[in-house]
């Protein structure tokens, strides 16, 4: 049982926007930095976002983050074949002093 | 070049125990703080722990199905990661990977992730 939840997929067609939401508590979202991670397949996963809307140096604009009360939202503008993988929330939850994910969200460009 | 290397993962009876090591290079070891996620067969992510760097304590925090079996460690000299599991089962098989965790406080909110991984190394349990 993922401790944040998210959509268990999304799609859109390329060239279009896509948002990933993903839902928690006042122990972890609420009161605490989210970060995102994509999971292209087969391959092992690479940070996207950082405290809630920081893309590490060589993320593309393309990918942004925000963050309201419990809830957090990746954004993907300008859809590629390429962005096709799962998509990972994270964050810490202060009640279990513990990491947590979301249970990932796959993404279909159609 | 960061790098981070996972190894020593195999097939191992329930009940038995396995020790991955993560070489780390291209970086100073010693300073970061480091952790260990897994991924199950087909299966979302799930943190399993975390150590801090010694300056900072070199202490420990672990997920609760791993707590009291799995015990992480590392050896600043050889610049590796360890995870020492125990009495593993089967519901222990999935990828291991090592990452470069930055964890800390910022305006009264904790700041936590993983910005380097490994490749990631296979652990199965079956009889």
């Amino acid at each position: 049982q993922s401790v944040l939840t998210q959509p268990p997929s999304v799609s859109a067609a390329p060239g279009q926007k896509v948002t990933i939401s993903c839902s928690g508590s006042s122990s972890n979202i609420g009161n605490n930095y989210v970060s995102w991670y994509q999971q292209l397949p087969g391959t092992a996963p690479k940070l996207l976002i950082y405290e809630n809307n920081k893309r590490p140096s060589g993320i593309p604009d393309r990918f942004s983050g925000s963050k309201s009360g419990t809830s957090a939202t990746l954004g993907i503008t300008g859809l590629q074949t390429g962005d096709e993988a799962d998509y990972y929330c994270g964050t810490w939850d202060s009640s279990l002093s513990a990491g947590g994910f979301g249970g990932g969200t796959k993404l279909t460009v159609l | 070049e960061v790098q981070l290397v996972e190894s020593g993962g195999g097939l191992v009876k329930p009940g038995g125990s396995l020790r991955l090591s993560c070489a780390a290079s291209g970086f100073t070891f010693s300073n970061a703080w480091m952790s260990w996620v897994r991924q199950a067969p087909g299966k979302g992510l799930e943190w399993v722990g975390r150590i801090k760097s010694k300056t900072d304590g070199g202490t420990t925090d672990y997920a609760a199905p791993v707590k009291g079996r799995f015990t992480i460690s590392r050896d600043d000299s050889k610049n590796t990661l360890y995870l020492q599991m125990n009495s593993l089962k089967t519901e222990d098989t999935a990828v291991y990977y090592c990452t470069i965790l930055w964890f800390g406080e910022l305006f009264l909110s904790y700041y936590y992730y993983m910005d380097v991984w490994g490749k990631g190394t296979t652990v199965t349990v079956s009889s």
